[in-house]
């Protein structure tokens, strides 16, 4: 099976602009999860989606959101983009009835000038 | 939530000595715990996990020991090889008992294997 696919890879932006990100899950994984990869922090849970719904949110500010289609592929939006912004953002699928054993795609590295 | 801990934040062994990286968790509800190995530039890739059920976990030689009444668990690599070199994650899930909070992971245990 292809493994989780994220694009675009790199992405430089601007102070306050916004960006989108894109997600493809494993083929029949159902559940898409959003991380932020920083080094002071570490990784941080963002939000997951289960059939387009969100399930849950971590401890972020409304400025990040996202949304899931009905062919279990997930976007994630950053608006008014800050240069505390600037990280890898993983996203991780995994199958219904087995949330936790979750498989990361390459991430999309954000940087945020 | 739960709160995880990992250690060392460094860690250098020769080649072909063994290593071991510890987590403690907070959540005693908590009965999954992966372990993450992250090369630079790349995925976080699942290497082992172990669910609250089982004590100890091996594949090949990497292994994996679950202490419930401390609430910690280790992983475990003998032979090292310069391909082990990378940053090693654990994480638990966020909350117990639900599907949907995610993984709370620890910071991360950087494993160097000098030749």
């Amino acid at each position: 099976k292809a493994g989780v696919t994220q694009t675009p890879r790199y992405l430089i932006k601007t102070r306050g602009q916004q960006v989108t990100l894109s997600c493809s899950p494993i083929s029949g994984h159902r559940s898409v999860s959003w991380y932020q990869q920083t080094p002071g922090q570490g990784l941080q849970f963002l939000f997951e989606y289960f059939s387009e719904t969100q399930r849950n949110k971590g401890n972020f500010p409304g400025r990040f959101s996202g949304r899931q289609f009905s062919n279990s592929r997930s976007e994630m939006n950053v608006s008014t983009l800050e240069l505390g912004d600037s990280a890898l953002y993983l996203c991780a699928s995994s199958i219904a009835g087995a949330e936790y054993e979750q498989y990361f795609g390459p991430g999309t590295r954000l940087t945020v000038t | 939530g739960e709160n995880v801990e990992q250690h060392p934040s460094t860690l250098s062994v020769q080649e072909g000595d063994s290593a071991v990286i510890k987590c403690t968790y907070s959540d005693s509800a908590s009965n999954y715990f992966p372990w993450y190995k992250q090369e630079l530039g790349k995925r976080p890739q699942l290497i082992i996990d172990i669910r609250s059920n089982v004590g100890e976990k091996k594949d090949q030689r990497i292994a994996v020991t679950l202490n419930k009444t401390a609430k910690h668990f280790s992983l475990h690599i003998t032979e090292t090889q310069p391909e082990d070199s990378a940053v090693y994650f654990c994480a638990a899930p966020s909350r117990a008992g639900g599907g949907a909070d995610g993984l709370t992971f620890g910071k991360g245990t950087h494993l160097i294997i000098q030749p």
